[in-house]
């Protein structure tokens, strides 16, 4: 079956303006995560959403990020008011269980990412 | 928040036993640790899971002490292309409610011909 899918692929904008970032999860997973990754460096958590449940949001590192989503599949991130600082690989990935204190084990299944450069 | 600690990089040859450690402080009790490998240009993907003791698949092999306060992923035999950057990850309860997902900064593992 399909994978985890995000778009666009590649995002280059300048400074002050917003972004949104797609991910779509395997059909069917009730988790969906957000990471960054800048360039050489490990996966920075962001967000999570579990089925209908409010999102963990306290990885987000300022208020200028927000996430939605809708229908328990197809999540949106947005940036707000980009800052150069913000330029990252935005990796989106999907698990039918979230891991952790809550349930047992669960992979999760990454999309290819969105590499966003703000001028 | 626990911390996750791996080697920044490792050398070895085609055909050698690669072994790559993590340790995790306050793993909580029922929190799994996972292993994932990243190429360049591609998200990370799953190797192999475990609770303890020690686990294998067509893959590779995992074995977590009693304590559970590390871990150790073997390759066997390796080739070219398992270059790549290895990331362990646990769960965390962290100092208050919210659960995160700590990440190690990961291990470049170079295989040389």
């Amino acid at each position: 079956g399909a994978g985890v899918s995000q778009s666009p692929s590649n995002k280059v904008t300048e400074k002050g303006k917003d972004v949104e970032l797609r991910c779509d999860p395997i059909s069917g997973h009730t988790a969906l995560y957000w990471y960054r990754q800048s360039l050489g460096q490990g996966l920075e958590f962001l967000i999570y959403f579990q089925g209908n449940s409010a999102p963990d949001k306290s990885g987000l590192p300022s208020d200028r990020f927000s996430a939605e989503r809708t229908g328990g599949s197809v999540s949106t991130l947005t940036i707000q008011r980009t800052q150069q600082e913000d330029s990252a690989v935005y990796l989106c990935a999907s698990s039918q269980v979230l891991a952790g204190p809550f349930g047992g084990a669960d992979t999760q299944y990454f999309g290819p990412g969105t590499r966003l450069t703000v001028l | 928040l626990a911390k996750t600690t791996q080697p920044i990089s490792m050398d070895s040859y085609e055909g050698q036993e690669v072994n790559i450690t993590c340790s995790h402080n306050n793993i909580a009790t029922n929190d799994y640790i996972t292993w994932y490998q990243q190429f360049p240009s591609q998200g990370p993907r799953f190797i192999i899971q475990g609770y303890k003791t020690k686990v294998t698949n067509e893959v590779a092999s995992l074995f977590i002490p009693a304590d559970r306060k590390s871990s150790t992923l073997s390759l066997p035999r390796v080739s070219l292309s398992d270059t790549a950057v290895y990331y362990c990850l646990v769960g965390d309860d962290g100092a208050d409610s919210n659960y995160q997902l700590i990440w190690g900064a990961g291990t470049k593992l170079i295989i040389k011909p």
